[in-house]
């Protein structure tokens, strides 16, 4: 079963405008930690965010915020203020904190975003 | 602190031949875990070395292995090579593999032939 589902393959979005990526996970261990990364036309995944499933605050780097919400299995990334860089693949990922999960990242399909001058 | 490295970046073999592709990942990280990115089946986990040991395996067959040296530095191998073993080979490593992040190579493109 699909373990963590991003609904948006692909959108457009203006320079200077804020944007939503979807994500919704399932699990049902009570550990885990939610990832987002971005990965430019030449390949390399590039870290952006981290939400614990134990925090409280919603965490924040920059222009990226994540809207985390636990009863939902929901873990939104939202980019502030577009940049024209911005324009690549993200992707959403979860680690259980289970001995089978060792190091492994589950990721979802990706949205494929496209910030316009 | 530099960052994960991987070599090579690109890589072309043909049908039947295999390949050892290299990671070197961020000094002090001790787990260093494999992922392979095809358009057709996204990003999937390969495989995770903690301390030279193999903890954890994706659903890969055997022609994909690994190993990882005393520096942390690890290396995959895939025998056999099949067409649909093109792929974008990421390697990421971490401190020790629990919840903390993982950080990213750029990746090895291979082209099966």
């Amino acid at each position: 079963a699909q373990k963590i589902t991003q609904t948006q393959p692909g959108m457009f979005v203006q320079e200077k405008e804020a944007v939503t990526l979807d994500c919704t996970y399932d699990t049902s261990d009570q550990s885990y930690g939610l990832f987002w990364y971005k990965q430019p036309s030449s390949g390399e995944m590039i870290f952006l965010i981290y939400q614990g499933s134990y925090d409280e605050q919603n965490a924040t780097e920059g222009r990226y915020s994540l809207n985390f919400q636990k009863a939902r299995k929901s873990a939104n990334l939202v980019i502030s203020a577009s940049q024209l860089g911005d324009s690549a693949m993200y992707f959403c990922a979860m680690r259980e904190a289970t001995t089978d999960s060792w190091g492994k990242l589950q990721f979802g399909a990706g949205t494929q975003v496209v910030v316009t001058p | 602190k530099a960052g994960v490295t991987q070599t090579p970046r690109y890589l072309i073999k043909t049908r039947g031949q295999q390949v050892t592709l290299s990671c070197s990942p961020i000094s002090g990280h001790r787990s260093v875990s494999w992922y392979q990115q095809t358009p057709g089946q996204g990003l999937q986990f390969l495989f995770e070395y903690f301390s030279e040991t193999q903890r954890n395996k994706g659903n890969f067959p055997g022609r994909f292995s690994g190993r990882q040296f005393s520096n942390s530095r690890s290396e995959m191998n895939v025998s056999t090579l099949e067409l649909g073993d093109s792929a974008l080979y990421l390697c990421a490593s971490s401190l020790a593999g629990g919840l903390e992040t993982q950080y990213f190579g750029p990746g090895t493109r291979l082209l099966v032939l």
